[in-house]
């Protein structure tokens, strides 16, 4: 389909926890991953990418992790903290000869002090 | 500030009226893209522009719906006899040149509100 799907609409964890928001994407030609981060009234911000020539990439304090075998993906926070709490979207770009970039209806990550 | 840019903020709009947005990407940008986001859900792709060409458009892009990026530069968004399910955030994002796809950059969007 058009937009790339999620397993859980929220997640909620305590300060200090790793959180795993997970995702699945429905277009097996994707070839580029990214990872949105959207808090209150603001547009989705970048938190990192990955190509599927790789299935693990590590930023400060974020991993992306993809499962090309059954279309997975997956961005591990590690010690969440209080300003992590917002949507997290997972997108594609199912290459075409455009860029288009897909999104998924997203995350909504609670993290309780 | 040298982020993407978006005017106005909020708009409120009488059903059958027109309305246009303006975007002004990061300057190095030369992709420039339209997404319209409803509560709860991610955002939906509308356009996008390769410098001032319009490459893109979706196909549930209502022909109410226009598009232009007359220097490359900015862009505006018209939407023309507004209807009530027109509301939403139009978030409008640039990216840099290159294969493969790059990460977009967002503004934080215009919020439209059609009564």
């Amino acid at each position: 389909g058009e937009n790339v799907g999620l397993h859980l609409p929220t997640l909620s964890v305590q300060e200090g926890d790793n959180s795993i928001i997970n995702c699945a994407y429905s277009n097996s030609a994707s070839d580029y991953f990214i990872w949105y981060k959207q808090e209150s009234g603001k547009g989705p911000q970048f938190i990192i990418d990955i190509r599927s020539n790789m299935d693990k990439r590590q930023g400060q304090r974020v991993t992306v992790l993809l499962n090309k075998t059954v279309k997975h993906l997956s961005l591990q926070i590690a010690a969440t903290q209080p300003g992590d709490s917002a949507v997290y979207f997972c997108a594609e770009n199912p290459y075409t000869g455009g860029f288009k970039t897909i999104f998924g209806a997203g995350t909504r990550l609670f993290v309780k002090a | 500030d040298t982020g993407v840019s978006q005017d106005p903020r909020h708009k409120i709009t009488k059903r059958g009226q027109n309305v246009t947005f303006r975007c002004d990407p990061i300057s190095e940008h030369n992709r420039l893209y339209w997404y319209r986001q409803t509560l709860g859900q991610g955002p939906e792709f509308l356009t996008y522009f390769q410098n001032e060409a319009q490459l893109e458009k979706s196909r549930l892009l209502s022909d109410r719906f226009s598009a232009e990026r007359p220097k490359g530069s900015f862009s505006t968004l018209e939407i023309q006899r507004t209807e009530q399910g027109d509301s939403a955030m139009y978030l409008c994002a640039s990216s840099l040149p290159g294969t493969g796809g790059s990460p977009l950059h967002f503004g934080n969007g215009t919020r439209l509100t059609v009564t």
